[in-house]
C-alpha cells in the first residue's frame, strides 16, 4: 500500500508569481485535504476535495485553487505570490472526509 | 469558529518524569487526535479518540478525551530523548475539516 505522496519537496518562487503543488492520495482514499503550515504554527485548513468537487474551504483568498482529478490525487494552485505564503504545505488524504487523515511529508514553498 | 488552545506552548522534560499536555476546543466535537512532529517532517499520527471517555495508550503517551469538558490530555510517562518533538491535537468540524491547535514544542533533557 502506498502512502501519501507529495511532489516537489521544496520550491523557491518570488513574489507575483504562480506556483502548483501536487499531491497523490493513498490507495483507497477519495478525498484530499490541503493544509498550509507556517513556521512555528500548527497546520490551517486550506480546503477539501471529495471526487473531484471542492467540499469545504477554510479562509483563505481566491488565488488559493485547487483541483482533484479523477485518480484522487489533486493540485494545489497558488497565484500571485505573497511573502506570507512561504510555508509547509501539506496534503492529507482519507475515505470520503469522514475517517482519519493521513499526511503527506509536505512541500516547502519559499517565496522570495 | 473552532479553536483550539494548547498549553503549554514550550515544555522542557527531565527525563524520567511525568508531564501533561493539555487541548481545550471551543465547540463541540466527538473526534479528536494527537499528531507528533518533528523539525521539517510531516505529521505522524499519535492517537484518534472517538468518544467521550476514550483513553488510548501507546508506550509512554496516554491520551483521553472528554468530550463534555472539551478537553483532552497527553499524559508523558518517564521521558526519554526519543520523545522531543511537536505535539498537536486537532479537532474535527465539519466546515474546517481539522482545526490544530498551536502546537507544544517537547524538549527533553537529561
Amino acid at each position: 500500500e502506498t502512502g501519501v505522496t507529495q511532489s516537489p519537496t521544496h520550491l523557491i518562487k518570488t513574489r507575483g508569481q504562480q506556483v502548483t503543488l501536487r499531491c497523490s492520495s493513498q490507495s483507497g482514499h477519495n478525498t484530499v485535504s490541503w493544509y498550509q503550515q507556517a513556521l512555528g504554527q500548527g497546520p490551517q485548513f486550506i480546503f477539501q476535495y471529495y471526487r473531484e468537487e471542492e467540499n469545504g474551504r477554510g479562509n483563505f483568498p481566491p488565488r488559493f485553487s485547487g483541483l482533484q482529478f479523477p485518480n484522487y490525487s489533486s493540485e494545489l494552485n497558488v497565484n500571485a505570490l505573497e511573502l506570507d505564503d512561504s510555508a509547509l504545505y501539506l496534503c492529507a488524504s482519507s475515505v470520503s472526509g469522514i475517517l482519519e487523515q493521513f499526511f503527506g511529508p509536505g512541500t516547502r514553498l519559499t517565496v522570495l | 469558529e473552532l479553536k483550539v488552545e494548547q498549553n503549554p506552548l514550550f515544555l522542557s522534560m527531565q527525563e524520567g518524569k511525568n508531564y501533561t499536555i493539555y487541548c481545550n476546543y471551543s465547540t463541540t466535537s466527538d473526534r479528536l487526535y494527537w499528531y507528533r512532529q518533528d523539525p521539517g517532517k510531516s505529521l505522524e499520527s499519535l492517537f484518534v479518540l472517538l468518544s467521550n471517555g476514550a483513553v488510548k495508550q501507546e508506550g509512554r503517551l496516554m491520551a483521553s478525551l472528554d468530550t463534555k469538558a472539551r478537553l483532552s490530555t497527553l499524559h508523558i510517562t518517564a521521558a526519554v530523548h526519543d520523545l522531543s518533538a511537536t505535539y498537536f491535537c486537532a479537532v474535527d468540524n465539519p466546515q474546517y475539516k481539522l482545526s490544530f491547535g498551536a502546537g507544544t514544542t517537547v524538549t527533553v533533557r537529561a
